[in-house]
């Protein structure tokens, strides 16, 4: 069956630019998750998405990331006025979630950002 | 803070050797604990995950970890490692909330 599927699986762009990164999950997962990894470091948690209620934004570095997710499914991740740092691979995740916090994680294959 | 450290940073062994990576976090409350692999190329899978009950917990091609709560520590082992199992290897952590706190990863290279 269809796993998360992230697009574009690379972006290059100049800085100052506005990207937006876009995340399919499996259908029926009702968690989604922003991550990104950094040349070098470990995954670092962005936002999620659980079903209707309001999105954990915990994780997002500063007011230039932003990210929706519509009809409880498709999610955008936004990065205005990209800058050098934001270079990394940015990877979705999605889950069942609900009362189920156990449930696993599925990954997609990421986007791999390089700000010029 | 929490935190997850790995510190093995890259492995290297021969096929059929033995392999233990640790896992150590900081998180003091409950804990679920999991471990990731990544083969080149592709994306990050669940290689074996504990949430309660026996601390050793058995996964995927013959991997298997051991939680050891007052160590703080979530040790993954294979006993005879193959060619096939190269890849980068993630340990995580997720603590009361949602959020899963991943460590820096451990590159293995298996040589045959």
């Amino acid at each position: 069956g269809a796993g998360v599927s992230q697009s574009p699986s690379n972006k290059v762009t100049e800085k100052g630019k506005d990207v937006e990164l876009r995340c399919d999950p499996i259908s029926g997962h009702t968690a989604l998750y922003w991550y990104r990894q950094s040349l070098g470091q470990g995954l670092e948690f962005l936002i999620y998405f659980q079903g209707n209620s309001a999105p954990d934004k915990s994780g997002l570095p500063s007011d230039r990331f932003s990210a929706e997710r519509t009809g409880g499914s498709v999610s955008t991740l936004t990065i205005q006025r990209t800058q050098q740092e934001d270079s990394a691979v940015y990877l979705c995740a999605s889950s069942l979630g609900g009362t189920g916090r156990n449930q696993p994680q599925h990954f997609g294959d990421g986007t791999r950002l390089s700000i010029l | 803070a929490q935190s997850v450290s790995q510190h093995n940073h890259h492995v290297i062994l021969s096929e059929a050797a033995s392999l233990e990576l640790g896992c150590n976090y900081s998180y003091g409350g409950t804990v679920n604990l999991f471990w990731y692999v990544q083969y080149p190329g592709q994306h990050l899978q669940l290689l074996l995950k504990y949430f309660s009950g026996d601390p050793l917990v058995k996964g995927i091609k013959g991997f298997e970890a051991e939680f050891i709560k007052s160590k703080f520590s979530f040790n993954l082992r294979k006993p005879s490692v193959q060619w096939s199992d190269t890849a980068e290897y993630f340990c995580a952590v997720r603590s009361g909330a949602n959020n899963l706190f991943f460590g820096t990863g451990t590159r293995l290279t298996v040589i045959p």
